[in-house]
């Protein structure tokens, strides 16, 4: 059974700082993966989706890698902003039974202090 | 639609009581989930509907819970003699396709379902 984490639950970090988010999946058998941000009281925004063919994928200050092999995913902010404050999770996405499911972690509650 | 659209954004029920909840999918896409999300957890798979085939149920936790997608668009998700354990987000998601694993999710607001 697929199973997502993430690491660290929480981080809080002065502005300016660069940081990492980890997410690790039990079952590399994985089509995708995909790292979305949640602000409170909403949905879930797309940020990045990674092929399970490639090793990272870029847009502006993000940056997400992925090692397949080791069940690992990384999101890596540059020159963290008080408005990157959110939860940020990852999903990977494999098939069954002809359809393309998400297995989604628990989220890392990110704060920017300015 | 520009984006995904849920209503309501918050429900107050009764223990008891039967609600629904309503998701309208960007236009075009034929590919839709429902979510729950309880505080503090992650998100839980109940439903997914893809074109025209019969839906994958394999999430839903009991069946008080149950889904129809009118037409290809609209998605009703109902829920008979709400539980307090029920209380957490609905989310609703669509994609353009089924069959094609290069397209990104897309995520409504929610309805946050409080029972009392």
């Amino acid at each position: 059974k697929q199973e997502v984490t993430q690491i660290p639950a929480a981080l809080s970090v002065p502005e300016g700082e660069n940081l990492v988010l980890n997410c690790s999946f039990t079952d590399s058998a994985i089509y995708n993966l995909q790292w979305f941000r949640q602000d409170p009281g909403k949905g879930l925004t797309s940020l990045l989706l990674i092929q399970s063919s490639q090793r990272e994928q870029t847009s502006g200050r993000l940056n997400a890698s992925l090692d397949k092999s080791s069940g690992r995913s990384t999101l890596y902010i540059a020159a963290s902003q008080p408005g990157d404050s959110a939860t940020y999770l990852c999903a990977v996405i494999f098939l069954s039974s002809g359809t393309y499911k998400y297995i989604f972690g628990t989220g890392t509650r990110l704060k920017v202090l300015a | 639609g520009a984006g995904v659209s849920q209503s309501p954004s918050n429900k107050v029920t009764e223990k008891g009581k039967d609600v629904e909840l309503r998701c309208d999918p960007i236009s075009g896409h034929t590919a839709l989930y429902w979510y729950r999300q309880s505080l503090g957890q992650g998100l839980e798979f109940l439903i997914y509907f893809q074109g025209n085939s019969a839906p994958d149920k394999s999430g839903l936790p009991s069946d008080r819970f149950s889904a129809e997608r009118t037409g290809g668009s609209v998605s009703t998700l109902t829920i008979q003699r709400t539980q307090q354990e029920d209380s957490a987000v609905y989310l609703c998601a669509s994609r353009q396709t089924y069959n094609a694993p290069l397209e990104k999710l897309f995520f409504g607001s929610g309805t946050q379902l409080s029972v009392l």
